[in-house]
Formats: structure tokens, sequence, C-alpha cells
């Protein structure tokens, strides 16, 4: 069973700080993607990358940045956390596109800014 | 514009029955169409994909129809139960595309 984890299940920081969501998943996925999910806005994707060192914004990357160092791993940073980026963060990983693109989710990052 | 739309009300139905959802979309080309289930406070689980050359997709009590004309999926439930109450979404992978977009998906509620 593919197993994609997320560093924590919540998280509470406070404006302005620095905060890093973790991504790790075994299935060897070369595709991996953050997304956040808001009431009545769905699922939004911040940035996924195809590669190792590659990365692509998705459709709301402002305010986020990201990092793949390992094929495995995909971080997922607030450089400067506001409280209009409160949300359910999730983390998805899948084979290209060949596959039809599954997903393959994490449970989730709940982050609260204060 | 693209969009993707899915019942936003929820849908109340009674264990036995069969449960239906509707997923729309307009000015997309969808190569794939892929169906999720997600509980609260919890991470989609995927279910079941359909390619656009395909009517129909079965799996055990679940059952997806394709129709590229009408520009539509039909997500159904058959023998339903209290278990299957979650949120559920529809995704369409365009061709040339290497992203999913996700429909907000309906709650559906089955009650004993």
């Amino acid at each position: 069973d593919v197993k994609v984890t997320q560093s924590s299940r919540y998280l509470v920081k406070r404006t302005g700080e620095k905060v890093f969501l973790e991504c790790v998943q075994d299935m060897d996925h070369e595709n991996m993607f953050w997304y956040r999910q808001d009431p009545g806005l769905g699922l939004r994707l911040i940035y996924f990358s195809y590669d190792v060192k590659m990365k692509e914004k998705g459709d709301i990357p402002e305010g986020y940045s990201v990092s793949r160092e390992k094929k495995e791993r995909f971080s997922l940073i607030l450089e400067s956390a506001s409280t209009n980026q409160t949300s359910m963060y999730l983390c998805a990983s899948s084979f290209p596109t060949s596959g039809g693109m599954t997903q393959y989710f994490g449970p989730g990052t709940r982050l609260l800014v204060l | 514009s693209q969009k993707i739309e899915q019942n936003s009300e929820a849908l109340n139905i009674q264990e036995g029955k069969t449960a239906t959802l509707t997923c729309n979309y307009t000015n997309y080309s969808p190569a794939y169409l892929q169906w999720y289930r997600q509980d609260p406070g919890r991470g989609p689980v995927f279910l079941l994909l359909i390619r656009e050359n395909e009517k129909e997709k079965r799996k055990e009590r679940l059952k997806v129809t394709f129709d590229t004309t009408l520009k539509q999926s039909l997500f159904h439930i058959t023998a339903s139960q209290p278990a299957d109450s979650a949120t559920y979404l529809c995704a369409l992978v365009s061709s040339g595309y290497s992203t999913l977009t996700f429909g907000k998906g309906t709650m559906l509620l089955v009650s004993p």
C-alpha cells in the first residue's frame, strides 16, 4: 500500500513565523503535490514537482515556496505566515501521466496562524 | 473558463438505496476522470478512474459513467450503507496536462 505521511496533523503558528510542512512518500512516485483545502473553495493546487529539484507553480503559489531535495520528500514553506494561510494542507504523490495521474494523499496538516 | 461542478447540497438517502452523484464540466477535454472519497479531517482516497473512451466502470458496489457529449460523469453507490457517508470528489486530467483539477465535492449522508 502507498503511504504518504505528513510531519504534523495540527500546527499553531504566529503571524510572521517561517513554517515548514514536510511530506514523505514510500512508493518511489515521481510526482508530488501540495494543496490547500478551505470550506467552499475545495482543493487548490499550490505547487507540484515532477522530479527531484524540479518545481512548478500551481494555481495559488503566492506566499509559499517548496523544496524537493530527495525523491521521496517534498516540503512546503511558508516564508512569513499570515492569518489567511490558516487552512488544511494536503500532500499527494502519483506516478506520471501514463498511470492516469491517480493521486495518493497524506492525512493532512491543519494549520492555524494566529 | 474551465469549470467542474458538483452539487454543493448534501445528498441524504436511506440505507439500502442507490446514491447517485453528479459531476459536470465545461471547457475541458479530459483524458481521465476520477472519483475520490474524503472523510472529515482526512485526505481524499482514490476510488475509481474512467478513461475518455470508456462509458462505464464498476468496482464492487460502485459504478461510474462518463458521457463526453453531455460533459458529465455519474457516480453510483448501490445498496448504500451508513459507512458510505462522506464527501465525494470528482477530478479531471486533461490531455497533455500533468495535474488533476478537483471539483468541490458533494457530501453524502446515508441514514440507517
